[in-house]
This record gives C-alpha cells, sequence and structure tokens, in this order.
C-alpha cells in the first residue's frame, strides 16, 4: 500500500524568511495530494491541494510542486508569519472511491515561526 | 455550503465505561466519512470510514466500532473505554466520487481515567 514520509518533522525560522516541508510517496498511482494546516488544538483545514495533472499550483504565499518521476511534493511558505505556526501534514491518494481513495497522511511537520 | 459538526468537545470517561461520538454533516449527499485518532503531538490514524449507509470498513483492529444510521450521521462506540483510547477524535467528510479533498470535524478530546 501507500507510504508518505514527510520531513522535517520540525521547522524553525524567522518571519519573513520561506519554509518548505516535503514529501514522498511510494505509489506510483497517487493521483491527489493535498496539504493541511493544524493548529494547536485544532482541526487541520485544507490549505492547498495538486493533482497529478499539473506540476505546481500556488495560491498566494502557499505554493505546492509535484515531480511525479521522483514521486515528491512540497509545500513552500513565502514571507512567514507568526500566524503560520502549526502543524503542516501531507496526504496522498491514488483512486476513485472505497479504500483506494482514502487519504494516507505524513506525520507532520511542526512549523515555528518566530517573531 | 456544506458543515460538519462533532460532538462532544471534550469527554472524560473512566475506564470500562462505553463511549458514543457521533458526527454529522449537512449540505451534501451519500459523502464518504471517516473517523480518525490524533495522539498527542501524533499524526492521523484513520480507524474507520463508510461510503454508505450501513458500509462500514475498519483499517485497524482495536476496542472501537462505528455505524452508519443515516446518510450524513458516523458515530463511533466502545462498550468497555481502554486506556489506550485516550486522545483526539477527528470526523471527516470528502464527496462520494472520485479523489476529492478532506473536511474535518473540530474534534472530540477524550481522556480515559
Amino acid at each position: 500500500g501507500e507510504n508518505v514520509e514527510q520531513h522535517p518533522s520540525t521547522l524553525s525560522v524567522q518571519e519573513g524568511d520561506s519554509a518548505v516541508i516535503k514529501c514522498t510517496y511510494s505509489d506510483s498511482a497517487s493521483n491527489y495530494f493535498p496539504w493541511y494546516k493544524q493548529e494547536l488544538g485544532k482541526r487541520p483545514q485544507l490549505i492547498i491541494d495538486i493533482r497529478s495533472n499539473v506540476g505546481e499550483k500556488k495560491d498566494q504565499r502557499i505554493a505546492v510542486t509535484l515531480n511525479k518521476t521522483a514521486k515528491h511534493f512540497s509545500l513552500h511558505i513565502t514571507e512567514t508569519q507568526p500566524e503560520d505556526s502549526a502543524v503542516y501534514f501531507c496526504a496522498a491518494s491514488r483512486g476513485y472511491g472505497g479504500s483506494q481513495g482514502n487519504l494516507i497522511f505524513g506525520k507532520g511537520t511542526k512549523l515555528s515561526v518566530k517573531p | 455550503s456544506q458543515t460538519i459538526h462533532q460532538w462532544p468537545a471534550t469527554l472524560v470517561q473512566p475506564v470500562g465505561s462505553p463511549l458514543s461520538l457521533e458526527c454529522t454533516v449537512e449540505g451534501t449527499s451519500n459523502p464518504n466519512l471517516y473517523w480518525y485518532r490524533q495522539a498527542a503531538g501524533r499524526g492521523l490514524q484513520l480507524l474507520f470510514y463508510s461510503v454508505g449507509i450501513g458500509q462500514i470498513s475498519s483499517e485497524v483492529p482495536q476496542n472501537l466500532s462505528a455505524s452508519r444510521p443515516q446518510d450524513r450521521q458516523f458515530i463511533l462506540s466502545s462498550k468497555k473505554l481502554l486506556l489506550s483510547d485516550s486522545g483526539f477524535y477527528l470526523c471527516a467528510w470528502s464527496e462520494g466520487q472520485g479523489n476529492q479533498p478532506q473536511h474535518f470535524g473540530d474534534g472530540t478530546r477524550l481522556s480515559i481515567l
């Protein structure tokens, strides 16, 4: 089955710097890759997602890139702000409905943005 | 728009007591529904998912069970709680077809004493 590895587990940056979180997946049939942000004690919230028919997607300060050949995808946050501090999860899924549509999550990256 | 409700927000239960957590979704039909558990500082572990009424798939063997008595209602239960059942329980939904994002409820923080 699918396996998603996420690095780093913790990341500390200065306000205004960029942050990059990387994930690799094992199943070449995976074709949907969402990213979630979870603030302390809160629910995970979808912040951006990408499908395998595109290589990059951007939404304001957040971008995701996908390399299908290498089977990895990354989250890029530019001009980081203290409110970006949270745990970020990547995920992957491969198919339609049933268990094949289930998301496989990485173990999370705790991002700390220092003012 | 679609909304997901999950309750209670927090729960403190003694070991050996029963459990019932409820999740409902509004504004969509035939959603896929999911129960996750998140231990403190850890990732998301999928416990159960459901693609329709009465259809439950279990991802890991455990002390818990799930039921889907109505299209937009998903219930997580236990007959006898264990200390190891403590955690943050999250319900989520997604559109019934295709690779779609999952949307999470606010979660239930369960503490077992």
